[in-house]
């Protein structure tokens, strides 16, 4: 199992990002996908998950801000990032669900910092 | 949403040493189909999360065998049964029960 994030940056406040997860070794299909934050220094934040069937939940904090996707076909995860605050500043985590509501793997990370 | 608070902050430990990390819940984490979706994860300096410890006391598979978890309710503990150099980082809880998904802050393991 391999997920690999990528897409992330330096962005103004406001300004917009979209952030990429790729996933090898698995049936990305028939797993749920979450994103996850950790701000710099910090502890980790539930950011937003979408089923295996694209049902999505988001933190109170990104809602109406924040999109999560899957394109199954490219075997890729997707979180886009609309009216960025300062407060988004974190590396950005992609991780699987596991059988029992778990994130059992995790990718590298990708780093989002929001200032002007 | 669901406050883990999990002590001590900050644990200092000597090699082979045994350490308890406590989560304590806000409120019960038995979910109504009776699994308590409590588990734990250790973040490695400068590594991303990985999984030791789902469902309060189960092990994942490879992590080794100093590693257990008990509990219920509301109060868990972590047990590493003599530290090696290797266990060094954060170690968090995380509850899956009660949208949304929550986090404690974190214990950090260093060495004596």
């Amino acid at each position: 199992v391999q997920l690999v994030e990528s897409g992330g940056g330096l962005v103004q406040p406001g300004k917009s990002l979209k952030l990429s997860c790729s996933a090898s070794g698995f049936t990305f299909s028939s797993y749920g996908m979450h994103w996850i934050r950790q701000a710099p220094g910090k502890g980790l934040d539930w950011v937003a998950y979408i089923s295996s069937s694209s049902g999505t939940v988001y933190a109170d904090a990104v809602k109406g801000r924040f999109t999560i996707s899957r394109d199954n076909a490219k075997n890729t995860l997707y979180l886009q990032l609309n009216s960025l605050k300062s407060e988004d500043t974190a590396i950005y985590y992609c991780a699987r669900v596991g059988g029992y509501n778990y994130f059992d793997y995790w990718g590298q990370g990708v780093m989002v910092t929001v200032s002007s | 949403d669901v406050v883990l608070t999990q002590t001590p902050p900050t644990l200092s430990a000597t090699i082979g040493q045994s350490v308890s990390i406590s989560c304590r819940s806000s409120q019960s984490l038995l979910h109504s189909n009776g699994n308590t979706y409590l588990h734990w994860l250790l973040q490695r300096p400068g590594q991303s999360p990985q999984l030791l410890i789902y469902l309060v006391s189960r092990l994942e598979s490879g992590v080794p065998n100093r590693f257990s978890g008990s509990g219920s309710g509301t109060d868990f503990t972590l047990k590493i049964s003599g530290v090696e150099a290797e266990d060094l980082g954060v170690y968090y809880c995380v509850q899956g029960t009660h949208a949304p998904y929550t986090f404690g802050a974190g214990t950090k393991l260093e060495l004596k």
